[in-house]
């Protein structure tokens, strides 16, 4: 079954520094998504990416965040210059073509991201 | 903004028992809801979907009841098994058009063998 997948599993970084996150969606989908999940707390909306650019965002995704589709398969996420406060849960997800109002979004397994 | 919450934090249930789990949204104009199971460490997996226009759907062992009078969203999971422990959270799409989800803080359900 085609899952979505993302890497690293666990990024450690200096407050401060680049990091970039990487995602596989599904093959056939459209549209991708990032999402974070702060210990304990729900998942939030980062932003959504559809041909090639970006259709909605959040107000957390500022301008310290981009995302970016360089390739036919990965979708990145770049986050600046970090934060103590970016440490989170960071979760890909990807739906496709959007038939009968399903609006289906599957999730990867996560990057957890450390800022020290 | 849309606001997605949940009437329990955590739920108990013996194996075999049928859990409900409860949402409560605010959003009248959400057009699209889906039930997502969250198992630690992992992220959330796509359990089941209810368009705005559906009161019920049935899945394998689970059922989505809506009732867009009260805004509540309900998952029923029937005779649950000890695999069915998790977070669950619902999430709601707006409706105007953006396709992003809005997410309630989770029900932790525990299955008692």
């Amino acid at each position: 079954e085609p899952e979505v997948t993302q890497t690293p599993s666990h990024q450690v970084t200096q407050m401060g520094q680049e990091v970039i996150l990487r995602c596989v969606p599904i093959s056939n989908h459209l549209y991708f998504y990032w999402y974070r999940q702060i210990l304990g707390q729900k998942v939030e909306f980062l932003v959504s990416f559809y041909n090639n650019e970006i259709s909605e965002k959040s107000e957390i995704f500022d301008d310290q965040f981009s995302v970016e589709r360089p390739d036919g398969s990965n979708f990145t996420l770049k986050i600046r210059s970090t934060k103590l406060e970016d440490s989170a849960m960071y979760f890909c997800a990807s739906g496709g073509e959007q038939r009968l109002s399903s609006y289906e979004q599957y999730f990867g397994p996560g990057t957890r991201l450390t800022v020290t | 903004g849309e606001s997605v919450g949940l009437h329990l934090p955590t739920l108990s249930v013996q194996e075999g028992d049928n859990s409900i789990i409860n949402c409560a949204y605010s959003n009248s104009a959400s057009d699209y809801f889906i039930w997502y199971k969250q198992e630690s460490g992992k992220g959330p997996q796509f359990i089941i979907d209810i368009r705005s226009n559906m009161d019920k759907r049935q899945g394998q062992r689970v059922t989505v009841l809506l009732n867009k009078t009260v805004k509540h969203l309900s998952l029923q999971i029937a005779a649950t098994q000890p695999g069915d422990s998790a977070v669950y959270f619902c999430a709601e799409r707006s409706g105007t058009g953006a396709n992003n989800l809005f997410f309630g803080t989770g029900t932790r359900l525990t299955v008692i063998p």
